[in-house]
């Protein structure tokens, strides 16, 4: 079965800074997704960057990067230039279809940003 | 601008009731999902819809069943309501790109089961 582990319940990072929010997977699939999306306090998850599995190249997304390691199984978020409005809980997201769809979500890193 | 749009932010029932849950989006999204997210637990699927009429179990589907006869709606039915059952609910869709991973998502629904 496949599983998405974020192994640091909390992080913190002063403003302007760079911080990596970790993520491993499991699977036995070769062909998936892995996402992150960002859930700020009372407010709307949105998706803030896709990996397909089969591009060997990181995705960026303006100031958010992935390290993605395949063969690791890890799915590292890096913010950079970090801001007030990145805090939020972080989820970290596997999605696959063999039969049928899978779409798994970690259990979150909550990450503060500091004045 | 998308909108996915639940029925209500807060709902309160009682055991044994059968509770409704509303989605509805705006952008003719063919997946529609269905989440509860409890703390420590991250986001758990319980039904996904890739069509009218259309669904699939997600990981816990006991205890639920969903109902989605036009595209934009799509219900989450607790039958009998459990304690359990206490959680924040989440809907989302997406169009069937790849991944076709849920990609916007409404504010929740926060439903205590007394």
């Amino acid at each position: 079965a496949q599983t998405v582990t974020q192994s640091q319940p909390e992080m913190s990072v002063q403003e302007a800074e760079t911080v990596t929010l970790s993520c491993t997977y499991d699977t036995s699939e070769s062909d998936y997704y892995l996402f992150w999306y960002k859930q700020p306090p009372s407010r709307q998850m949105i998706l803030v960057i896709r990996q397909e599995a089969y591009k060997q190249q990181n995705a960026t997304e303006n100031r958010f990067s992935v390290n993605f390691q395949k063969a690791a199984k890890s799915f590292s978020l890096k913010i950079s230039d970090s801001q007030l409005g990145d805090a939020a809980m972080y989820f970290c997201a596997y999605g696959s279809y063999s039969g049928t769809y899978k779409y798994i979500f970690g259990t979150g890193t909550r990450l503060k940003v500091l004045a | 601008d998308v909108k996915v749009t639940q029925s209500s932010r807060y709902l309160v029932k009682r055991t044994g009731e059968k509770v409704f849950l509303e989605c509805v989006q705006d952008m003719d999204h063919e997946n529609m999902f269905w989440y509860r997210q409890d703390p420590g637990l991250g986001l758990r699927l319980i039904y996904f819809s890739y069509d009218v009429k259309m669904k699939e179990k997600g990981d816990i589907p006991e205890g639920y069943s969903v109902s989605r006869e036009k595209k934009e709606r799509f219900s989450l039915i607790l039958e009998s309501a459990s304690t359990n059952q206490t959680s924040m609910y989440l809907c989302a869709s997406s169009f069937p790109d790849e991944g076709n991973q849920p990609q916007h998502f409404g504010d929740g629904t926060r439903l205590s089961i007394l």
